[in-house]
């Protein structure tokens, strides 16, 4: 159990263009997902945290206008990055939360690797 | 301030020699204390979540302990396989927020 998706697990793009990452969860529900970058070598850099239905909560230095975050049902946030400039080449991974339960277990998508040129 | 902190950074251990990884915790209310396990280019992958000190939890070669100051994962004789990035996370109660460690970098070398 406590399964969650990513697609695509890679994509490649050009700079300027906009960029959407899905996030699932598989076999739980989720009000609470969360979305992170990761540098090489470096660790989890969290940027938002999403509830469903309501508007997202960035970190400090995170602009909203750039990574956009959508979390419209209890299986699915989506983070889209527009306007994508070669800096905002990473990994993305992204976790959810199980509604219900008490603790605060994270259980983590596969990552997605965004290349812009 | 919530702080996560890990050592070491980086451990390199020879197949079958066992050893252990520690991660320092100060949280405003500690609402679990979890271990994750990543590998290179994919998502971490859970391992154990303790809930109050004293608490242990087994996995294979892997086994968690949880003091009010820090947690600690053993690993006993491990394997190539068992190489990976460990990742130490605190639940807050405060804002219910979750803080990661950096991690500890594990090279078991054959």
């Amino acid at each position: 159990g406590a399964v969650v998706s990513q697609h695509p697990s890679w994509v490649i793009c050009k700079s300027g263009t906009s960029v959407k990452i899905e996030c699932r969860s598989l076999d739980f529900q989720a009000t609470t997902m969360f979305w992170y970058r990761q540098f090489p070598k470096q660790s989890l850099m969290l940027m938002a945290t999403s509830n469903e239905g309501s508007k997202a909560t960035y970190e400090q230095g995170v602009e909203k206008d750039k990574f956009l975050i959508n979390h419209a049902s209890l299986t699915l946030s989506t983070l889209t990055v527009t306007s994508a400039h070669p800096e905002d080449s990473s990994f993305y991974i992204c976790s959810a939360r199980r509604q219900g339960y008490s603790y605060n277990e994270q259980f983590f998508g596969p990552g997605t690797r965004l290349t812009v040129l | 301030e919530d702080q996560v902190t890990q050592s070491p950074e980086a451990l390199r251990l020879q197949e079958g020699e066992s050893s252990s990884l520690n991660c320092s915790y100060t949280v405003s209310g500690l609402r679990g204390l979890f271990w994750y396990r990543q590998d290179p280019g994919k998502g971490p992958e859970f391992l154990f979540t303790l809930y109050s000190a004293g608490e242990e939890k087994e996995k294979e070669r892997l086994k968690a302990t949880l003091t009010k100051k820090e947690s600690f994962l053993h690993i006993t004789a491990p394997k190539p396989e068992d190489s990976a990035t460990y990742l130490c996370a605190a639940g807050s109660t405060g804002g219910f927020k979750t803080i990661f460690g950096a991690g500890t970098r594990l090279f078991v070398k054959a």
